[in-house]
């Protein structure tokens, strides 16, 4: 099945520095991804959504100047967290839709990257 | 966004019992669900799907029911196995937009 791989796994950071997080499908290629953040015990709240080759869509709430994301390639989308504090402290995971071979025909899936956890202290 | 972030439920039960997990989605034009599982520290994993025009669809151990008419999704699993331990989500789907999360159940097996 398609594979998306996020990196780095855990990040710790002095708050006011930048974070940058990769997003990269493997074996398929992705004009759309998308940044979720995730909570201690809270579901996944979708922050953006990265479009290849143009400006990323922002939920309602989410600051385009905090949190930059870049999707340069039909496989890379990139969230950079700008000058971080320690709110911003939180588990991002990024998703890019394929075809699922044996799901429901004709529907896509959303195959996720394992995540990152920042820590900004 | 339409997923509201809540404290999740939680959910008990003994090892070869049956459980079901339920969902409440938001929007009555999503026509795609999918239920995730997620372990601690991972990215969720797909467990089952189901389109609009289905009410019921089975896997392996598992078996997914949408009821539309009160925008309702469940999950059953059958003999629930240690391994079952996760946090259960599902999705919502308008085909071609983004998928949108359920608030999620905390699912624990007692051995």
């Amino acid at each position: 099945g398609a594979v998306v791989s996020q990196h780095p796994s855990w990040v710790i950071c002095k708050s006011g520095t930048s974070v940058k997080i990769e997003c990269r499908s493997l074996d398929f290629q992705a004009t759309t991804m998308f940044w979720y953040r995730q909570f201690p015990k809270q579901s996944l709240m979708l922050m953006a959504t990265s479009n290849e080759g143009s400006k990323a869509t922002y939920e309602q709430g989410v600051e385009k100047d905090k949190f930059l994301i870049n999707h340069a390639s039909l496989t890379l989308s990139t969230l950079t967290v700008t000058s971080a504090h320690p709110e911003d402290s939180s588990f991002y995971i990024c998703s890019a839709q394929a075809i699922r071979t044996g799901g429901v025909a004709g529907y896509t899936e959303a195959f996720f990257g394992q995540g990152t956890r920042l820590t900004v202290v | 966004g339409e997923s509201v972030g809540l404290h999740l439920p939680t959910l008990s039960v003994q090892e070869g019992d049956n459980s079901i997990i339920n969902c409440a989605y938001s929007n009555s034009a999503s026509d795609y669900f999918i239920w995730y599982k997620q372990e601690s520290g991972k990215g969720p994993q797909f467990i089952i799907d189901i389109r609009s025009n289905m009410d019921k669809r089975q896997g392996q151990r598992v078996t997914v029911l949408l009821n539309k008419t009160v925008k309702h999704l469940s999950l059953q699993i059958a003999a629930t196995q240690p391994g079952d331990s996760a946090v259960y989500f599902c999705a919502e789907n308008l085909t071609g937009n983004q998928f949108y999360f359920g608030t999620g159940t905390s699912l624990t097996v007692i051995p």
